[in-house]
């Protein structure tokens, strides 16, 4: 068990509909990162947030958007849902701003019919 | 641009013997290195890292290797166990930087 903790498991949604993926960091680290693991794409880095603000962002499509709350959860929204984005979407943190362990979640599987 | 590869989608290998894993990255910037172990549903792993001041570092079973002029490190498995089957990522960050780059993976078997 990393200590990170994400939510829903698994998830089945249409085309166009809106989703939220959560997660909660391990207890004391202000990073979360989000990954995506798509069958033709490997693990991609999609956005980093450091206490509440967005510190780095990757490959991450504008109909998706990320935040980071006092408590340090962060939500991943993902939005006009196509059938593409279908994948596994992983959520990390660490202790730092440029943690060197870096703890991933077991995922958050998300199928678009 | 794949700036992180691991060119071998899969290695078998028997119980007790040695597993070699190799990554190759292109991006000079990179010099923290570091490999996750994950198992079909469930999250990677982290196995074991390595800064690209140093050149081995060893956990247990584990050693990692860094060949800085080559851009190549591999991972070490010794002995190998039929519990270490599972998809090995490498990954490379900049010390300064947050973000991962990952290679493809190598799915790993371990045969009794």
């Amino acid at each position: 068990d990393s200590g990170v903790t994400q939510t829903p498991k698994h998830l089945i949604t249409a085309t166009g509909q809106r989703v939220t993926l959560r997660c909660s960091p391990r207890s004391g680290d202000l990073s979360v990162y989000w990954y995506q693991q798509s069958l033709d794409q490997g693990l991609q880095f999609l956005i980093q947030y450091y206490n509440g603000e967005e510190r780095a962002k990757g490959n991450i499509l504008e109909r998706f958007s990320a935040q980071q709350f006092p408590d340090l959860h962060s939500e991943l929204n993902l939005s006009s849902l196509e059938l593409g984005d279908s994948a596994l979407y992983f959520c990390a943190s660490s202790a730092t701003l440029t943690g060197n362990t870096i703890y991933f979640g077991e995922g958050s599987w998300l199928t678009v019919v | 641009d794949q700036q992180v590869k691991q060119n071998s989608p899969s290695l078998s290998v028997q119980e007790g013997r040695i597993s070699i894993l190799n990554c190759d990255y292109t991006n000079s910037m990179f010099d923290y290195f570091l490999w996750y172990k994950k198992y079909p549903a469930e999250g990677p792993t982290f196995l074991i890292s390595i800064s690209s001041i140093k050149d081995k570092n060893e956990d247990g079973r584990f050693t990692v290797f860094l060949n800085k002029s080559a851009k190549h490190l591999s991972l070490h498995i010794v002995p190998s166990q039929p519990g270490d089957s599972a998809v090995y990522f490498c990954a490379a960050k900049e010390t300064s930087g947050s973000r991962l780059t990952f290679g493809e993976g190598t799915q790993l078997t371990v045969n009794p």
